[in-house]
């Protein structure tokens, strides 16, 4: 079936330093894949997604590596600061096109001053 | 604009007993899903709709959850009867455009059952 594995599950780093979070995915038919943060008792965002067609998206501190042969995206986080402490979700879309997501386990990071 | 909104957020019931989540997604939203997040867990996609139609209800258990989207806005959720193991954050998300890959979902904060 459908599935996507997240690792770690827990990460503790330091302020300043870089976060490293990895997911692999099943499905060869996914094109579409989202990070979502949510902090404790709150809502998932959408932090940022990467399509099949490009192997690396950037956006300020976050980036967003995909390897399509391999079936691994990654979530880079640099120069992590306090407020960066949340779980983080990815996903990828399952199988007939019709958006929905699949979602790895989470990871939970903290970020310590 | 306004986000998806749930009610209630938390909701505490005993097991055999009924209860029923409301979701109102962003407004011209075409897509809504519900998906339910047990603790520790990445949240799980229960129903799909496209306006008031259902695009995937493969993970809902039929005997017990059921989903209505009558009028293609608004939606709710129904579980009955409750067991524990549907204590869980029920999460509503929409997305603007028809069902399809790529459409980034926009999240609710959530409904938390308890069940006892």
């Amino acid at each position: 079936g459908e599935n996507v594995e997240q690792h770690p599950s827990t990460l503790s780093v330091q302020e300043g330093d870089s976060a490293v979070i990895k997911c692999t995915y099943s499905d060869s038919a996914s094109n579409y894949f989202p990070w979502y943060k949510q902090e404790l008792g709150k809502r998932p965002q959408l932090i940022i997604d990467i399509r099949s067609n490009v192997g690396e998206k950037k956006d300020q501190r976050i980036a967003v590596t995909l390897n399509k042969t391999a079936k691994h995206f990654s979530l880079h986080i640099t120069e992590t600061q306090p407020e960066d402490s949340a779980v983080y979700f990815c996903a990828a879309d399952g199988s007939g096109n019709t958006g929905k997501l699949i979602f790895g386990q989470g990871t939970t990071l903290q970020v310590k001053p | 604009e306004a986000g998806v909104a749930q009610s209630p957020r938390y909701k505490i019931i005993e097991k055999r007993q009924s209860v029923a989540f409301w979701c109102n997604p962003i407004s011209g939203h075409a897509t809504l899903y519900w998906y339910q997040q047990i603790l520790g867990q990445g949240p799980k996609l229960l129903i799909q709709f496209q306006n008031n139609g259902v695009v995937d209800d493969s993970q809902l258990p039929k005997d017990r959850f059921s989903a209505e989207r009558l009028k293609g806005v608004d939606s709710t959720l129904k579980i009955q009867p409750a067991k524990l193991e549907d204590s869980a954050v029920y999460l509503c998300a929409s997305s603007p455009g028809l069902a399809g890959a790529g459409e980034t979902q926009y999240f609710g904060p959530g409904t938390r059952l308890l069940v006892l």
